[in-house]
């Protein structure tokens, strides 16, 4: 069965500093891996997807994402934060094993970026 | 122009309503969702729809039924409320059924049952 986990419910990080949002997932089949960001009152927006060749994916708003096969990991990342990167980040995954056309997401973190 | 869209933006009503949601989507996608956000954020799949045909029905009651007059609307009614079904409901798209393809969300509607 698919499974992903964020591990942290809570990032702080200080403006100007790198980030990471961690994310570990498990699939059947071969893994299809996304991140999605919510800003307050606001519905899910893609920033980034890995599906296959190059293992670091860039994608929206200078995020970035590392696949990690052997550790099953894709997390998400960005050199230099932003007080307006704070919002909630999801973690999801589909896969082309037994995982049907559903997507799983992960419980969500939370990043503050302080000023 | 929004992409997807669903209406009420905000719906309040009492025990035992009945209510529609709305969505709407422009891309021209043939996969529509409706997800369900609780008050702790987790999110959760209801429903799938595929050029309006039935493609998930995670184990939701009865009382929330789907209906997709044409690949581009996805609405959900929902009878006899709970107090239970206060949440965040979200209507997606994505381009179709595969697994490498994102999904685009609407704004959300706030349900609230009192």
């Amino acid at each position: 069965a698919q499974s992903v986990a964020q591990p942290e419910d809570q990032v702080n990080v200080a403006e100007g500093n790198p980030l990471t949002v961690k994310c570990t997932y498990s699939v059947s089949g071969n893994p299809y891996l996304f991140w999605y960001v919510q800003y307050p009152n606001r519905g899910l927006q893609f920033l980034l997807k890995y599906i296959t060749g190059d293992n670091l994916v860039k994608g929206s708003y200078g995020f970035e994402a590392e696949f990690n096969k052997s550790q099953t990991s894709f997390h998400l990342k960005k050199p230099s934060a932003l007080v307006s990167d704070s919002a909630l980040y999801f973690c999801a995954v589909r896969d082309d094993g037994n995982g049907g056309f559903k997507t799983i997401f992960g419980a969500g973190t939370r990043l503050f970026v302080k000023a | 122009d929004t992409a997807v869209s669903q209406t009420p933006k905000y719906l309040v009503t009492q025990m035992g309503n009945d209510k529609s949601i709305k969505c709407e989507q422009n891309l021209g996608h043939d996969t529509m969702y409706w997800y369900k956000q609780d008050s702790k954020k987790f999110l959760k799949i209801m429903f799938s729809y595929n050029n309006k045909e039935l493609i998930i029905n995670e184990t939701v009651p009865n009382r929330f039924s789907p209906k997709s007059p044409d690949k581009a609307h996805l609405n959900l009614h929902i009878n006899s409320l709970e107090l239970g079904d206060s949440a965040v409901y979200f209507c997606a798209s994505s381009q179709d059924l595969g697994a490498n393809t994102e999904a685009f969300f609407g704004q959300g509607t706030r349900l609230t049952v009192v």
